[in-house]
Formats: structure tokens, C-alpha cells, sequence
């Protein structure tokens, strides 16, 4: 089974700080994603990439920055954290770009104080 | 641009009966794909079904089905014979095929389904 996993379930951290979330897979998938959600806005795609040093913006890119310096490992940075970014923060990824079938990790709820 | 809308935010079913997700969709694209994903409780969120838009058929996984209505662009999900373990979050989700954004998902808000006893 392919197995995702992420560095922290649960992460406090305050407004300004710099913050890394990391993401790792274990089954060679070429493409990873980070996603935030909300209630009420169910999932939204921050970045994605599609290669290593490669990556794409999604739909809400503002504040953030990714960096996949190895296949496995796709980290989202928050350059200086604000409370609007208070959030649980989902990493998938697939092994084909275009069959939809994504893995996910257990999630980061990130809170901002 | 694409939209998902999942209009029904909670629902609940008795174990062991038939629950009907629904979920609409916006799109001008006729080759796509859409997917059901759950997310347990505290548990990774997981695929449960896809359906290929070029396909009349309805997609089945065991006790899970889905109803296309393409013309409508509605997409519900059945849950047959409820259990308690699908008691979770169901994200609908559309992907297009070709493209500006082609592979990326877009989801609907979700619906949260509570299975009782």
C-alpha cells in the first residue's frame, strides 16, 4: 500500500513565523500535491508538481511556497505565518497525472495564534 | 471554470439501510472524470469511486454506486447495506482531462455522514 505520511499531526505556531509542513511518499509517485481545508469549502489545491524542482500553483498559492528537492519529499512553506492560515493541510499524491487517484496523508492541522 | 457543489452538508442513515449522496457539477468539457473520496474520522481520506464521463455505465464498488446523469452533471453516490465504518466526510470531485488545470482535482464541500446503530 502506498503510504503518505506527513511531519506533524498537530502544529501551533505564531503570527510571523516561517513554517514547514513536509510530505513524504514511500511508492515513487511522480506527482504530489498540497491541499488545504476548511468547513464549508471542502479541499482547495495550493501547489502541486508534477516532477522533482518542478512545481504549479493551484488555485490559492498566496502565501505559500512549495520546494521537491527529492522525488519522496514535497514540503509547503508558510514564509511568515498569519492567522487566516489557521487550517488543516492535506499531502497526496499519484502515480499518473491524469487518473485522479490520489493517496493522502493523515493531515496537519495548523493553528496560527 | 469548473465548480462542484455538494448541497447536502450532514446526513444520517440507520445501519444497514441505503443512503443517496448527491453532488452537482459545472462544466463545459465533455471527457472527465468523477470521483468519491471519504475521509473517516481522525483517518486518511481514501478514494472510494470514479467514473469515466465517456462511460454510460454507472460505476459499482461492492455496496457503493454511483447514478451519472451527464446531461444533468449530477453525480450522487449509494451506499448500500450502511455500515457503521462509513460513518465519514464524502468529498465529490471532478477532474478535467485536457487543457488549462487538466489532472487537478476540484472538490465540493462535503457532505458528513453519520451511520447509527
Amino acid at each position: 500500500d502506498v503510504k503518505v505520511t506527513q511531519s506533524s499531526r498537530y502544529l501551533v505556531k505564531r503570527t510571523g513565523e516561517k513554517v514547514f509542513l513536509e510530505c513524504v511518499q514511500d511508492m515513487d509517485h511522480e506527482n504530489m500535491f498540497w491541499y488545504r481545508q476548511d468547513p464549508g469549502l471542502g479541499l482547495r489545491l495550493i501547489y502541486f508538481s508534477y516532477d522533482v524542482k518542478m512545481k504549479e500553483k493551484g488555485d490559492i498559492p498566496e502565501g505559500y511556497s512549495v520546494s521537491r528537492e527529492k522525488k519522496e519529499r514535497f514540503s509547503l512553506i508558510l514564509e511568515s505565518a498569519s492567522t487566516n492560515q489557521t487550517s488543516m493541510y492535506l499531502c497526496a499524491s499519484s502515480l499518473l497525472s491524469l487518473d485522479g487517484k490520489q493517496f493522502f496523508g493523515p493531515g496537519t492541522r495548523l493553528t496560527v495564534l | 471554470a469548473q465548480t462542484v457543489t455538494q448541497s447536502q452538508p450532514e446526513m444520517s442513515v440507520q445501519e444497514a439501510e441505503t443512503v443517496t449522496l448527491s453532488c452537482t457539477y459545472d462544466t463545459s468539457e465533455n471527457n472527465y472524470y468523477l470521483f468519491w473520496y471519504k475521509q473517516p474520522p481522525s483517518r486518511q481520506m481514501i478514494l472510494v469511486i470514479r467514473q469515466e464521463a465517456y462511460k454510460q455505465q454507472n460505476a459499482t464498488e461492492n455496496r457503493f454506486s454511483v447514478n451519472f446523469q451527464k446531461a444533468a452533471k449530477s453525480f450522487s453516490l449509494k451506499i448500500s447495506d450502511s455500515q457503521l465504518g462509513d460513518t465519514a466526510m464524502y468529498f465529490c470531485a471532478f477532474m478535467k482531462l485536457r487543457g488549462r488545470n487538466t489532472g487537478k482535482l476540484i472538490f465540493g464541500q462535503g457532505t458528513t455522514l453519520q451511520v447509527k446503530p
